[in-house]
């Protein structure tokens, strides 16, 4: 099992739509989550990150997370053309010794919103 | 300005040429990590550094040496690149692992022919 699963997509939604990507998780022990963009190309950017059971929301963008079900979502209200990308979910694992944290990434959904 | 920074940008060489990308980052950061991307297979973590001469190796390391001498630098070292580490590479730190953000570098473009 992938410690961080995302659907590849690409997921489609209209403009103005809202967008729902998901991602899972294989470590109980995580305790920070991060969502990023990346545009074809370009350095991936933070949108949001998250510590704590429910929900977040920064303007468009909502983060949910349910550590019992080790799932972490990322909801984009009134989806724009610009918000087309791929977005990362990112989380924190145990490194491999020495109790360190490391951060793992999913492969990306891919985000098309259509004019 | 808070930044990482990679260089180069564009590396275009031959098998086995020995190379070093570069990366620096000037926020006092503990962590630093690299991370190569292919089509497909989103970010995949090639080594990274909790601190001053403390090193581990991610899901990739194989081809690729690092060191962390200093705490602002985390170079990449390919000793004897081969054509399937053609690939997209990035650099990032964070200040506390897995706590806070990562900030990433602009991206190394590496062709090995």
């Amino acid at each position: 099992q992938k410690e961080v699963e995302q659907n590849s997509g690409p997921l489609s939604v209209p403009e103005g739509a809202i967008a729902s990507l998901n991602c899972t998780y294989s470590d109980r022990g995580s305790q920070s989550f991060f969502w990023y963009r990346q545009y074809s190309g370009k350095s991936p950017e933070l949108i949001m990150f998250i510590y704590s059971n429910g929900d977040k929301e920064d303007g468009r963008f909502t983060a949910q997370l349910n550590k019992a079900s080790q799932y972490v979502s990322l909801l984009i209200r009134d989806s724009q053309p610009s918000d087309s990308a791929t977005y990362l979910c990112a989380v924190n694992i145990a490194a491999n010794s020495g109790g360190y944290q490391k951060v793992t990434f999913g492969t990306g959904t891919k985000l098309q919103v259509i004019p | 300005e808070a930044q990482v920074t990679q260089n180069p940008r564009y590396l275009i060489t031959v098998t086995g040429k020995k190379l070093t990308v570069t990366c620096s980052q000037n926020m006092n950061h503990e962590y630093m990590s690299w991370y190569r991307q292919d089509p497909g297979l989103g970010l995949r973590q090639i080594y990274y550094s909790m601190n001053v001469e403390v090193t581990d190796k991610g899901d990739v390391p194989e081809g690729y040496k690092v060191s962390r001498k200093e705490k602002r630098n985390f170079p990449l070292i390919l000793e004897s690149p081969s054509p399937n580490q053609t690939s997209l590479y990035f650099c990032a730190s964070s200040l506390t692992p897995g706590r806070t953000p990562l900030h990433f570098g602009n991206g190394t473009r590496l062709t090995v022919t």
